[in-house]
């Protein structure tokens, strides 16, 4: 049974700081993504990382994967406030179903 | 282009009754995959529609059944609802196979109580 482990599931920082979620997985995977989502709202795709050393980055985030360590990382650099939501990654199965993480509450405080 | 859409919004069931959720994937899209998300937790997968047949299933009870329609939309039905069920419910939307990223719908609220 594929397991996807978050951590830290909470994260409190202060704005413009850096900071990492990690993401470990149990089982071979040849991709993987992260999510965000605001309270209350639908999951929001923010990278799709395809192969063994892929590097993605959009602005503040940064997400690269490791599939021989089947760890995943999203770096955050110099946050700000708008950053803050839950963060999850997600790993799919063989039908492509995806296994979620429990997800990062990430909080960007003044 | 319109994206994943889904009804209604948000809904609040009894007890013991029946409930219908409802998913049009995005344009071009012919997969359909449904989630459900308590709170503070990750989504969990339901179960997976393509070609109008149930393809794969995760881990959750014969009181949860789907379809799909022949214009790719579908529909999540639960029954003998459970104060458990209470939850977000999520539909994705993707080609077959889904190989490339999944497009989530704004999502159910249901409240059991």
């Amino acid at each position: 049974e594929l397991k996807v482990e978050q951590n830290p599931l909470f994260l409190s920082m202060q704005e413009g700081k850096n900071y990492t979620i990690y993401c470990n997985y149990s089982t071979t995977s040849d991709r993987l993504y992260w999510y965000r989502q605001d309270p209350g709202k639908s999951l929001e795709s923010l990278f799709v990382l395809l192969s063994n050393g892929a590097v993605k980055q959009e602005g503040r985030l940064m997400a690269s994967l490791d599939t021989k360590a089947r760890l995943s990382t999203l770096h955050i650099t110099a946050a700000v406030h708008d950053l803050s939501a839950t963060y999850f990654c997600a790993v799919p199965g063989s039908a492509r179903q995806l296994t979620f993480g429990s997800g990062t509450q990430l909080t960007v405080l003044p | 282009d319109a994206g994943v859409t889904q009804s209604p919004t948000h809904l609040i069931k009894t007890r013991g009754q029946q409930v219908t959720l409802r998913c049009s994937p995005k344009s071009g899209h012919d997969t359909v995959s449904w989630y459900q998300q308590a709170l503070g937790q990750g989504p969990q997968f339901i179960f997976q529609y393509y070609e109008e047949e149930e393809r794969q299933r995760g881990n959750f009870p014969d009181r949860f059944s789907g379809h799909q329609f022949p214009n790719y939309s579908s529909e999540l039905n639960v029954n003998a609802l459970l104060l458990g069920d209470s939850a977000l419910y999520l539909c994705a939307s993707s080609l077959h196979p889904p190989r490339g990223r999944q497009y989530f719908g704004p999502g159910t609220r249901l409240t059991v109580t």
